[in-house]
Parts: C-alpha cells; structure tokens; sequence
C-alpha cells in the first residue's frame, strides 16, 4: 500500500492553457474522489467514481472540466482554457466502498494560472 | 442539501489545554460525520469517524468526538494538547444513502502554544 499519488504536485500555468492532472489511488480501491481547495477553506467536492463510471458530478465542475477513469485505476482530471479562478489545491481521495468508508488522500496538485 | 459549520477559523491553545473545536451539521437525517486532520504540506487523514453505535467515538492521537443529535454537533476534544497537534482540522458529512458527496467545513487552524 504506497498510498495515493498525484501527479504533478505543482504546476504554473498561463490564463487559456489546458491542464491535465492525474491521480493514481491506492491499489483495489474502487472508488475515486477529485476534490478543490482553495486557500482557507476545506475540500469541496467536484466528482467521483465507482470503478470507471462517474457517478456524481458538482455543479462546481463546468464544462471546462473533465475527469476521466478509463480502466478503474489512475484518474485524470483536466482543465481547460484556465481561468485565474482556477488557482488552488487540487485534492484525489479514494477508498475501498461502503457508504461510510473511509477516504485516503493524496498530497494535492497546487495549479498556479497566470 | 447537508451543511457544516465549524465554529472559529483558528483555535489557539497552551500546551497541555484542553482541546476544544466545534462542528455543527445541517442534514435533513443524521448523516456519517468525520474529522480529518491537514498537517503542512501533507494529505488530509482521517482522525476519527462516527457511523452508527456509540455516540462517543475514539480516534488516532487523543482525539475524540462526541455525536449530539439534538445538538446537531459532532465537537472534537482532546485533554491535554501537544505542540505536534498543531494542524488544521476539517469536519466533514456524507449521506447515509443515495450517494457518497462528502461536505466539508472550512477548516479550524490548532494553534499550540509552549
């Protein structure tokens, strides 16, 4: 168990690039959560997944964002034409199912947009 | 829609105090209530979890959180602070169905003092 691991832990980037995250979850876990934190505030929910399906979606989650979960394992989350908005903690969590299991982290993604 | 409030941005305590940080939730039924812990630069992890059974629930370090329904609370305590308490502290809920969205607080910043 290496824990869950995102990919890359920074990036900086210009107003209108698209950016691309990934998120790797502890081994056997079925369930995978993207979460975004900005400064002096918790997580808040963007979407999470059930094996390869994207079973809920935030309203937070414009259509500028996708998040992918092609074979059940690693994540991606991508960011388009960015937006100074879009600067803050980018969170994955996953878990192993149940309706109160618990949620492991990793360390974040930080996106800086210029 | 479920809702949590923690009471104090930042909690500044003397070493060996009594640790004290408030969590109240809105939720139409009882939900599943967590308290996680963000030291810098790391992860979110779990302290402590209340599902069902006993309302005083035990977690990692000292930690324990009692539920009150009539109080819709879920306060986390500790008797006697150390300085490696020093983090920031999450409250969190999520349905007992239809679902797994997990909503966050804002987060309480645990100062220790010497």
């Amino acid at each position: 168990d290496t824990g869950v691991s995102q990919d890359p832990r920074h990036k900086i980037t210009k107003r209108g690039q698209n950016v691309t995250f990934r998120c790797d979850p502890i081994s056997e876990h079925n369930r995978l959560y993207w979460y975004r934190q900005t400064l002096g505030q918790g997580p808040e929910f963007l979407t999470y997944f059930q094996n390869e399906a994207q079973l809920e979606k935030s309203r937070l989650l414009s259509d500028r964002f996708s998040a992918e979960r092609p074979k059940g394992s690693f994540s991606t989350l991508e960011i388009q034409r960015t937006e100074q908005g879009d600067s803050a903690m980018y969170l994955c969590a996953s878990s192993s199912g149940g309706q109160s299991d618990t949620q492991y982290f990793g360390p974040g993604t930080r996106l800086t947009v210029l | 829609a479920q809702s949590v409030t923690q009471l104090g941005s930042h909690v500044s305590v003397s070493e060996g105090a009594l640790v004290l940080l408030r969590c109240n939730y809105s939720s139409s039924v009882p939900p599943y209530l967590f308290w996680y812990v963000q030291y810098p630069n790391q992860g979110l992890q779990l302290l402590l979890k209340y599902t069902t059974g006993a309302t005083l629930v035990k977690g990692i370090n000292g930690f324990e959180a009692e539920f009150k329904k009539s109080e819709t609370s879920f306060h986390l305590t500790k008797p006697s602070a150390h300085m490696s308490d020093a983090a920031e502290y999450f409250c969190a809920v999520s349905p007992t169905t239809g679902g797994f969205k997990t909503i966050f607080g804002a987060g309480t910043r645990l100062f220790v003092k010497a």
